[in-house]
């Protein structure tokens, strides 16, 4: 049981540059969240999705582009990556009911934008 | 949307000593009230939890208290050990209606052997 895994842990890209954030887990849950962390800002939502083909936006939307196609995956995209987006990223997913509302969270995506 | 603060931002305590964060939220509606703990290089993890029927919860060395009138909650780490360094994190939250969990600034935690 491999719970929440995230591709690639780490990556360098270029201003301009695209690149899609890969989350797959195997908890058969629902629900599934996109954050980013920067240093003293916390976790900050980026898209969430309540379900199979559904994506909603978070506190820092701009810029990301998300795709729920499949229940077990979610993807992250950017289709220009800026230095301001060089930060940690963390996937997570919950079973989304009200008795199960505990987030399990991935490893970690590490990018840098030059 | 729900405003977060976590207090302090970063706390030193001795090792055996005890160690206390809070939370405040805005929103009245929150009903959940999670603790998440992030090692170096791993994703957060939960640690404990505490609904909007229960004022207190223990669990060996951690304990989580609730106010909800005064809109905060807080965690207690007794006798602390090197292990309990780590960044500590809150996110109330409703449980229904909504599914944006909106983590606080987090709080650094050094336990000094």
């Amino acid at each position: 049981n491999a719970g929440v895994t995230q591709t690639p842990k780490f990556r360098v890209l270029k201003t301009g540059q695209s690149m899609t954030l890969l989350c797959a887990q195997d908890m058969n849950h629902e629900y599934m969240y996109w954050y980013r962390q920067d240093p003293g800002m916390g976790l900050r939502l980026i898209h969430y999705s309540v379900g199979e083909g559904t994506t909603a936006k978070g506190e820092v939307p701009d810029g990301y582009n998300v795709s729920r196609l499949k229940k077990q995956n979610f993807l992250l995209g950017l289709e220009s990556a800026a230095p301001s987006q060089t930060s940690v990223y963390f996937c997570a997913s919950s079973y989304g009911t009200s008795g199960n509302v505990e987030l399990f969270f991935g490893e970690g995506s590490r990018l840098t934008v030059l | 949307g729900e405003n977060v603060e976590q207090h302090p931002s970063t706390l030193s305590v001795q090792e055996g000593d005890s160690a206390v964060i809070k939370c405040t939220y805005s929103d009245s509606a929150s009903n959940y009230f999670p603790w998440y703990k992030q090692e170096l290089g791993k994703g957060p993890q939960l640690i404990i939890d505490i609904r909007s029927n229960v004022g207190e919860k223990k669990d060996q060395r951690i304990a989580v208290t609730l106010n909800k009138t005064a809109k905060h909650f807080s965690l207690h780490i007794t006798e602390t050990q090197p292990e309990d360094s780590a960044v500590y994190f809150c996110a109330p939250h409703l449980t229904w209606g909504t599914y944006k969990y909106i983590f606080g600034t987090g709080t650094r935690l050094k336990v000094l052997a």
